[in-house]
């Protein structure tokens, strides 16, 4: 099972250009979610969707958007990058309540904004 | 979003003893809380879930308390090896996202 994948693994994009991080998954979870990890501060969620057309923002939003046309795919898409957008950045799904909460993660991408 | 609290944010073991380290949460609107690990390079993955207050859940050496009551839970690791050295990361489920906590990182010196 591939599980969750994110590509690119990593990318440096330069002040002011935009990118798409994709995300997708083939374990039919309902419930997807995009991190991002600032050294110390572990995991900070950016947005967060419950199902294919439902989406919600999460802690750190701004800079950021996102879409869920289907069940299985989570687009990041970075509009106008920031050196302060430099980081890594994680998808991760779940299959939903109670015990089947558990979150499954991508690999993660490396983003450096020069 | 919940305020997850870890402690402590990191900690050296020697190979062969054990240790034990915090995750503190509001006790309202408690639903899940989960366990992660999280080595260097690589991405977390879940160690636990746990949803009723009193669950105790162990796989190999690692175990984990729940306390919903009074907001904690603990996470321990018996007989550390360097293989345990790794980030650990709590998380809240309480209505559809999860909140993580700043982890703990923990070094085991052979």
């Amino acid at each position: 099972n591939a599980g969750v994948t994110q590509t690119p693994k990593f990318r440096i994009l330069k002040i002011g250009q935009s990118m798409t991080l994709q995300c997708t998954q083939d374990m039919n979870h309902n419930y997807m979610y995009w991190y991002r990890q600032d050294p110390g501060m572990g995991l900070k969620l950016i947005y967060y969707s419950v199902g294919a057309g439902i989406t919600d923002k999460g802690e750190v939003p701004n800079g950021y958007n996102v879409s869920r046309s289907t069940t299985e795919d989570f687009p990041l898409r970075l509009e106008l990058a920031a050196p302060s957008q430099t980081s890594v950045y994680f998808c991760a799904s779940s299959r939903g309540k109670g015990l089947n909460t558990e979150a499954f993660f991508g690999q993660g991408t490396r983003l450096t904004v020069v | 979003i919940l305020n997850v609290e870890q402690s402590p944010q990191s900690l050296h073991v020697q190979e062969g003893d054990s240790t034990n380290f915090t995750c503190s949460f509001p006790s309202s609107n408690f639903y899940a809380l989960h366990w992660y690990r999280w080595e260097t390079a690589k991405s977390p993955e879940a160690l636990f879930v746990m949803t009723l207050n009193g669950d105790e859940k162990k796989k190999g050496r690692i175990s984990a308390t729940l306390n919903t009551k009074e907001g904690y839970s603990y996470l321990y690791i018996k007989g550390s090896q360097p293989e345990d050295s790794a980030t650990y990361l709590c998380a809240l489920w309480p209505d559809y996202k999860l909140s993580f906590g700043a982890g703990t990182t923990v070094t085991v010196r052979a």
